[in-house]
């Protein structure tokens, strides 16, 4: 299983809602990321998660939290976002060592 | 920080042709990697490259680890209309234990049938 997955792949949310995106992988990587991209624009780093726990967090507001259940799950709970957090999220693992990052399909969040 | 410069930002070839497309930085990296992300999908690793003058091929895909370590190169052969999708360069830097990729901006690649 070479495979990365999402869910939902499409979401509409408003400002004050409460939605989580899932992310599923089961390939043993131990390194799982989070990156929000823009139409036209490349991915941008969010979290990085080693071994279940958070190692990375590039300065991103708290009405994005990041959490790591186990090895293969990683969600991103959403909470009071704003219309210009309306992107494309992507899901990547990796080997924890290894610069080869699988992405997942993404999920398409509309905040409105 | 470090950047990763990818032009033209848009390509158009007619089908059948080749084509090459570049990423460069004013600073070293020691892996380079191309994506390819299709309308509304995430990013497909094609290749990776991990030494200095290394030359990859995946199918019709070749690439090149420059020999200065500061750009990469990736050609398409016999470009069909599939092949249409934005090419992305990442690389990882010599130094930093973790893994953090940069990107390129990105080049769009159109193919006339």
């Amino acid at each position: 299983d070479t495979e990365v997955t999402q869910t939902p792949k499409h979401l509409v949310m408003g400002m004050t809602n409460k939605k989580s995106l899932k992310c599923e992988q089961h390939m043993g990587h131990r390194a799982m990321y989070w990156y929000k991209q823009k139409a036209k624009k490349p991915p941008e780093l969010m979290f990085v998660y080693s071994y279940e726990k958070l190692s990375i967090n590039e300065s991103v507001p708290s009405r994005f939290s990041p959490e790591c259940p186990n090895s293969s799950l990683l969600n991103l709970h959403l909470h009071a976002l704003q219309p210009e957090d309306s992107a494309l999220y992507l899901c990547a693992s990796s080997q924890l060592i290894s610069p080869e990052q699988y992405f997942g399909p993404g999920t398409r969040l509309t905040v409105t | 920080g470090q950047q990763l410069n990818q032009s033209p930002q848009s390509m158009f070839i007619q089908e059948g042709e080749d084509v090459s497309m570049n990423c460069t930085s004013s600073s070293i990296f020691n892996t380079w990697l191309w994506y390819k992300q299709d309308p509304g999908e995430g990013p497909v690793l094609l290749i990776a490259l991990y030494k200095a003058g290394e030359l990859t091929s995946n199918g019709r895909l070749t690439a090149q680890f420059g020999i200065t370590r500061k750009d990469s190169f990736l050609n398409i052969s016999a470009s069909i209309p599939s092949d249409v999708g934005i090419y992305f360069c990442a690389g990882r830097p010599l130094t930093g234990a973790n893994s953090k990729l940069t990107f390129g901006k990105g080049i769009t690649l159109s193919v006339r049938p």
